[in-house]
């Protein structure tokens, strides 16, 4: 079974602060989510990275994909409280019919 | 604007009783995923299809459980009979096949007394 491991689970972060979100998983897959979710909401997608080497960037949030060690980060650069949520990552099994949501990471930007 | 709906939004049942969730996915999309959302167990995937077929439905319960898609617009979860353990927020999403990013539904919340 394919483990997917985010870290932090929880942030606290001051706006303006800048910080990273790691997420794992345990076996080949060059197929990486990120997706967004608010309190009591839905889930929104953020990013798809597809191959390695693959880096995308929306506002203040980057998202990269390095396959070889089975790592997406995804960095948030000066924070602002809008930002506040819980985000997850996913990961398509290679042979793309397994699809693993990490644990998520609850982050609070606080002014 | 393009949406997955799901229906019904809340469903208060008791045990015992069946629980119908439907879900309408974007049209056009051809993979069509549900999950279950608690937080003790977190986001699970229930079972996905593509162009109507089943393809993975390893993290359903299958005594009980039951995901179709009579056609390309609705696709229906059901749990007969219902426990108490099945309370959670149920998503549907789609997506124009398994590598492209997935578009979620708001939820069906289930309380199951």
């Amino acid at each position: 079974e394919l483990k997917v491991e985010q870290n932090p689970l929880f942030l606290s972060m001051q706006e303006g602060k800048n910080y990273t979100i790691y997420c794992n998983y345990s076996t080949t897959s060059d197929r990486l989510y990120w997706y967004r979710q608010d309190p009591g909401k839905s889930l929104e997608s953020l990013f798809v990275l597809l191959s390695n080497g693959a880096v995308k960037q929306e506002g203040r949030l980057m998202a990269s994909l390095d396959t070889k060690a089975r790592l997406s980060t995804l960095h948030i650069t000066a924070a602002v409280h809008d930002l506040s949520a819980t985000y997850f990552c996913a990961v398509l099994h290679n042979t793309g019919n397994q699809f693993y949501f990490g644990t998520g990471t609850s982050l609070t930007v606080i002014p | 604007d393009a949406r997955v709906t799901q229906t019904p939004r809340h469903k208060v049942t008791e045990m015992g009783q069946e629980v119908t969730m439907r879900c309408q996915p974007i049209l056009g999309h051809n993979t069509v995923f549900w999950y279950r959302q608690t937080m003790m167990q977190g986001l699970e995937l229930l079972a996905y299809f593509r162009n109507r077929a089943p393809l993975d439905d390893s993290g359903m319960p299958k005594d009980r459980f039951s995901a179709e898609m009579p056609d390309a617009t609705l696709a229906t979860l059901k749990i007969q009979p219902s426990e108490p353990r099945d309370s959670a927020v149920y998503f549907c999403a789609s997506s124009l096949g398994a590598v492209r990013e997935q578009f979620f539904g708001p939820g069906t919340r289930l309380t199951v007394l």
